[in-house]
């Protein structure tokens, strides 16, 4: 596709249940990140795929969240038995290489 | 200590003024910096990316970077209300055996008219 395309756009869920976040990147990207952004705060680093290499899960704030690439494309970030502290934007980028990184429009996330 | 840093601001500044925006980072073996611009409720727009010491300069953008200092930098030049966003700085850091983008925290720029 033309840019990375992150759905849903919103999701709201309850406390402890699971949601699924996707993530399409730009078609030849070998690199793709997962991020979060809570109001008011920074990017965080969550997870890192590149190409068929074992992922860089460094940034995962917790055992409950997980996130696999299938074939080098598409990526879904799961975030298990939700608590109200992952409310927030989840962001995607991809990249060529260790160059500038496209983001997508993100997901934003309200667990009640 | 943060890995990448920024004054938070807010950064006022009038219509055609220079904004100067700065970042300083921790890791010495840092070799590439970019600088994001981010509309509130929207996601991260990449605006300049820079690899080696000196400035680089796109249209009324320009970055500087100093590595023996740590620092990087973007001015933007004959500065527009339409320039008011808050603006991310990130480099690239170790972990483990690959770089990730880190970003700061972001710098709040208004251009008043």
């Amino acid at each position: 596709g033309a840019g990375v395309s992150q759905s849903p756009s919103n999701k709201v869920t309850e406390k402890g249940k699971d949601v699924e976040l996707r993530c399409d990147p730009i078609s030849g990207h070998t690199a793709l990140y997962w991020y979060r952004q809570s109001l008011g705060q920074g990017l965080e680093f969550l997870i890192y795929f590149q190409g068929n290499s074992a992922p860089d899960k460094s940034g995962l704030p917790s055992d409950r969240f997980s996130a696999e690439r299938t074939g080098g494309s598409v990526s879904t970030l799961t975030i298990q038995r939700t608590q109200q502290e992952d409310s927030a934007v989840y962001l995607c980028a991809s990249s060529v290489g260790p160059g500038g990184y496209t983001f997508g429009s993100g997901t934003r996330l309200t667990v009640v | 200590q943060k890995e990448v840093e920024q004054n938070s601001g807010p950064l006022s500044v009038p219509e055609g003024a220079i904004a100067s925006l700065n970042c300083t980072y921790s890791d010495r073996g840092s070799q590439s910096f970019f600088w994001y611009r981010q509309y509130s409720g929207k996601s991260p727009e990449l605006i300049m990316s820079i690899y080696s010491n000196g400035d680089k300069e796109d249209g009324r953008f320009t970055a500087q970077l100093n590595k023996a200092s740590q620092y990087v930098s973007l001015l933007i030049r004959d500065s527009q209300p339409s320039d008011s966003a808050t603006y991310l700085c990130a480099v690239n850091l170790r972990s483990g055996g690959s770089y990730i983008p880190t970003f700061g925290r972001g710098t709040s720029l208004i251009v008043h008219p």
